[in-house]
């Protein structure tokens, strides 16, 4: 059953502590995204990769760092310089030449 | 800077008559419009998108209209029904932007039976 999963689903973090979001696709999708979303302000780009090996920053990108080594992985690490993590981050995935984009099930990071 | 905007962030509606929700976009750019909708704690699942080469486009209960000219787009849902309600975001990118979607802020609708 193809689809993008994220985990976990549910994670806790001390303050000062880096924490890695997983996102996994098996859709065959190029092009992957993380997303953020707090109340009120909708989604917010934090990066972008169209290709492994490659990717961009998105409009928040700083506290944030990914890597791109496979195709169906984009791991997501939050950093301790991230000053308000606590957030629904989701993953996403599009074909190279699609133009819609499809979404993981989201992951709730919550620094305690 | 916000490029895609959802001015209402709450409509409700009654069982079977129609809803409307709307979108504006400022960056004349974007040729590709998608309309998603969200329950909480889940990921938005694709509901409907058009091309800026068209001004309307429907899919069963579910019709997108775009009025480039106002830089305005319009999820139209009719019948409604209570499995409607959800948050709605509306989504627009351009082909010239390395495959970026700008979202909106997203309207919650409420179906009453």
């Amino acid at each position: 059953d193809g689809g993008i999963t994220q985990s976990p689903k549910y994670l806790f973090r001390k303050e000062g502590q880096n924490v890695t979001l997983s996102c996994e696709q098996n859709l065959n999708h190029d092009a992957m995204y993380w997303y953020r979303q707090d109340p009120g302000q909708g989604l917010r780009l934090i990066y972008y990769s169209q290709i492994v090996n490659d990717f961009q920053k998105g409009d928040i990108a700083e506290g944030y760092s990914v890597s791109r080594e496979k195709k169906e992985s984009f791991p997501l690490t939050v950093t301790s310089a991230q000053k308000n993590p606590t957030a629904f981050y989701l993953c996403a995935s599009k074909e190279t030449d699609g133009n819609t984009i499809y979404f993981g099930e989201g992951s709730w990071l919550t620094v305690v | 800077d916000q490029q895609v905007k959802q001015n209402s962030p709450s409509l409700s509606v009654q069982e079977g008559r129609i809803s409307i929700l709307n979108c504006d976009y400022t960056n004349s750019m974007f040729d590709y419009f998608l309309w998603y909708k969200k329950y909480p704690a889940e990921g938005p699942t694709f509901l409907i998108s058009i091309s800026s080469i068209k001004d309307k486009n429907e899919d069963g209960r579910f019709t997108v209209f775009l009025n480039k000219s106002a830089k305005h787009l319009s999820l139209h849902i009719v019948p409604s029904q209570p499995g409607d309600s959800a948050v709605y975001f509306c989504a627009a990118s351009a082909t010239n932007t390395g495959n970026q979607f700008y979202f909106g802020t997203g309207t919650s609708l409420t179906v009453i039976p």
